[in-house]
């Protein structure tokens, strides 16, 4: 069965500090895809990642950083400097390789940035 | 590009009434999802449209619940009769590809309808 984990269900941080979200998955697929949403305020969920389980590299976007580990079947996601606009719900969410479409969400983690 | 679309943004009906919920995907893309979230928990897959078949409908919970896409287009989801337990986010997304292509175009969600049932 598959299954993503966000253990953290709140977290407060300081504006400039950084901030890791966790994100642990479990899949027998060999081959699955892991995402990471935003959803601000306003409701909707916004794309800010996608990572197959072939490309372990890990990325960094701007203050974003996504750290992909096979070995412990985590996508870890981290905010250097933080800041207000920040404040979110973060969801990590899986998906199968082979003629599964669903993604697999975790329960979110609610990231508040405190000015 | 116009976005995904949801009306309303949020509803709220007394147990026992039937509610539609109405989504406009990207246009251009075949794919629809339906997914909801209860409070506090995960967000879960509901249906999967291809063009106007149901693809995967799965995850949809009894046969209150029912999801059309008519001409391959938008798509409603109607509950009837709502429970208290229908409460919850309702979120559409849609895709180019299906998820689980090579491509493995990432969703692309609407706003959401908030569905309270009293």
């Amino acid at each position: 069965a598959q299954k993503v984990t966000q253990a953290q269900t709140e977290i407060s941080v300081v504006e400039k500090e950084d901030v890791t979200l966790d994100c642990v998955y479990e899949t027998r697929d060999t081959t699955y895809y892991l995402f990471w949403y935003k959803q601000p305020p306003s409701g909707e969920l916004v794309f800010l990642i996608r990572r197959n389980s072939f490309d372990e590299q890990n990325e960094i976007s701007g203050r974003y950083s996504w750290n992909f580990q096979k070995s412990t079947s985590s996508f870890n996601f981290t905010i250097t400097a933080s800041q207000v606009v920040d404040s979110a719900v973060y969801f990590c969410a899986l998906s199968g390789g082979s003629g599964t479409y669903k993604y697999i969400f975790g329960t979110g983690t609610r990231l508040k940035v405190l000015a | 590009e116009a976005g995904v679309t949801q009306f309303p943004s949020h509803s709220v009906i007394e147990k026992g009434q039937t509610v539609t919920l109405r989504c406009d995907p990207i246009s251009g893309h075949d794919n629809l999802y339906w997914y909801r979230r209860v409070m506090g928990k995960e967000i879960k897959f509901l249906l999967h449209f291809v063009k106007e078949s149901k693809q995967d409908e799965s995850g949809m919970p009894n046969n209150r619940f029912l999801a059309e896409r008519t001409g391959g287009t938008y798509s409603t989801l109607k509950v009837q009769p709502a429970e208290l337990e229908d409460s919850g986010v309702y979120f559409c997304a849609s895709s180019q590809y299906p998820t689980g292509d090579f491509y493995n175009s990432p969703l692309h969600f609407g706003n959401g309808t908030r569905l309270t049932v009293t």
